[in-house]
This record gives structure tokens, C-alpha cells and sequence, in this order.
């Protein structure tokens, strides 16, 4: 069965603090993906990985294949990185994705 | 303009209603993919397409169907709207031809309310 777990499911940070959102899943992937979801409810692609480590601006994506895990870390958080954040893996040519991590960076 | 653009993106309709929901894209792929979205839940699968000729169901299909009516056009209709079917839905597409389907790029998304 195709499971992915987020955790923590809501999270408050201060402005400024380093973040960290963890996935796991529970099958072998082709690649895994993170994914960002506005208040307006859009929701746009941020990394799609299948080996090691992305970084793009303050955010930071790594993924352990053997482990099955995935991290999406946000250096000097920021009001504006509050939203939801959702991990989906690839198995095959379906995604299958988490329920997400709600973020919230208080000025 | 929107690289995926969904049509309605809000609409209010009543049990036993005829829904279509659209969703037209400029990618040039050929995967298209119609999600729903509900609190506490992750996008789950409703149908898919991998070519115009093609459409599969997803995990959670029945009550809706589905129209490929070209390379850009997946619409999503619910024949006979039920107040379980409020939710958010989501078009994306990604992905053409053999090759692995990368990136995901969705639509703004079509809040659907049933009463």
C-alpha cells in the first residue's frame, strides 16, 4: 500500500527560525516531490527529487532512499512561507500524497 | 495566463444537479489528472488521462466521470451532484508520451459547494 506520512501536521515558527517538515513513505519510489499550497488554495510545485539533496533560495530539500524518508527545511523563515506543504511520491505513473504540514510564521 | 486554468473556480449548486467542472492547459502534455481535496485528507485520485484515446479511474471515481475532449481539455462532471462531493477540486497535468511523468503543474483549483 502506497502510504505517505508528513509530520508535524501543524507548525508554528517565529520569524527567523530554521524549519523542518519530515516525510516518510512506504514503498519504493522513481521520485518524490514537494509541494506548496497557498492560503488562496493554488498550489505550486517547489522540488521534485530522487537522490540526495535541492536547494533553491532559503528552502532545502533532501531525501533518503533507503530509509524512505524525505526532509524540506526553511532556513530564516518568513510570514510569507506560511502555507501548506505537501510531500507526494511518485510510484509507477501515480502520485500519492500527504496530507500536509500547515505552517505558520509569526512576525 | 495560467499554465493550467480551471473553470468554475467557485460554484454553489444543489443535490441532484448536473456539475462540469474544466480544465484546459497550455503544457503541451499529454498526462492530465482530476484530484479532490478535503480538510484532514491528501489529494486523492479521481481520474486520469494519459492520452486523448485514454481515461482511467482513479481511487475514488464513482459519482463522477470524465471528458478528454483534446490534448488540452479534461473536464470533470458530476451527473448528479450529492452534498459528500463539496470539496476542492484540483486539475494537473504533467508528463508526456514514455517518459516518467516529472513535475506536477495544477490549476488554481474549483471549490465546489453542494447543498
Amino acid at each position: 500500500k502506497n502510504e505517505v506520512e508528513q509530520s508535524p501536521q501543524n507548525l508554528t515558527a517565529q520569524e527567523g527560525e530554521f524549519i523542518t517538515i519530515n516525510c516518510s513513505y512506504s514503498v519504493g519510489i522513481s521520485a518524490l516531490h514537494w509541494l506548496q499550497q497557498h492560503p488562496g488554495g493554488g498550489i505550486v510545485s517547489l522540488f521534485m527529487l530522487s537522490s540526495g539533496k535541492k536547494k533553491h533560495g532559503r528552502l532545502i530539500a533532501t531525501i533518503n532512499i533507503q530509509e524512505k524518508h524525505s526532509s524540506l527545511h526553511i532556513t530564516a523563515s518568513h510570514p510569507r512561507d506560511s502555507a501548506v506543504y505537501i510531500c507526494a511520491h511518485v510510484a509507477g505513473n501515480q502520485f500519492y500524497f500527504g496530507t500536509g504540514t500547515s505552517l505558520t510564521v509569526i512576525p | 495566463d495560467a499554465d493550467v486554468t480551471q473553470t468554475p473556480r467557485n460554484r454553489i449548486t444543489k443535490t441532484g444537479k448536473r456539475i462540469m467542472l474544466e480544465c484546459s492547459q497550455t503544457k503541451g502534455h499529454d498526462r492530465m489528472y482530476w484530484y479532490r481535496q478535503d480538510p484532514g485528507l491528501g489529494l486523492r485520485l479521481i481520474y486520469y488521462s494519459f492520452d486523448v484515446k485514454d481515461i482511467n479511474k482513479g481511487e475514488i471515481s464513482d459519482g463522477y466521470s470524465v471528458s478528454r475532449q483534446a490534448q488540452a481539455k479534461f473536464s470533470l462532471s458530476l451527473e448528479s451532484a450529492i452534498p459528500n462531493q463539496t470539496a476542492l477540486y484540483f486539475c494537473a497535468t504533467g508528463g508526456s508520451g514514455g517518459r516518467p511523468t516529472g513535475e506536477l503543474f495544477f490549476g488554481e483549483g474549483s471549490r465546489l459547494t453542494v447543498l
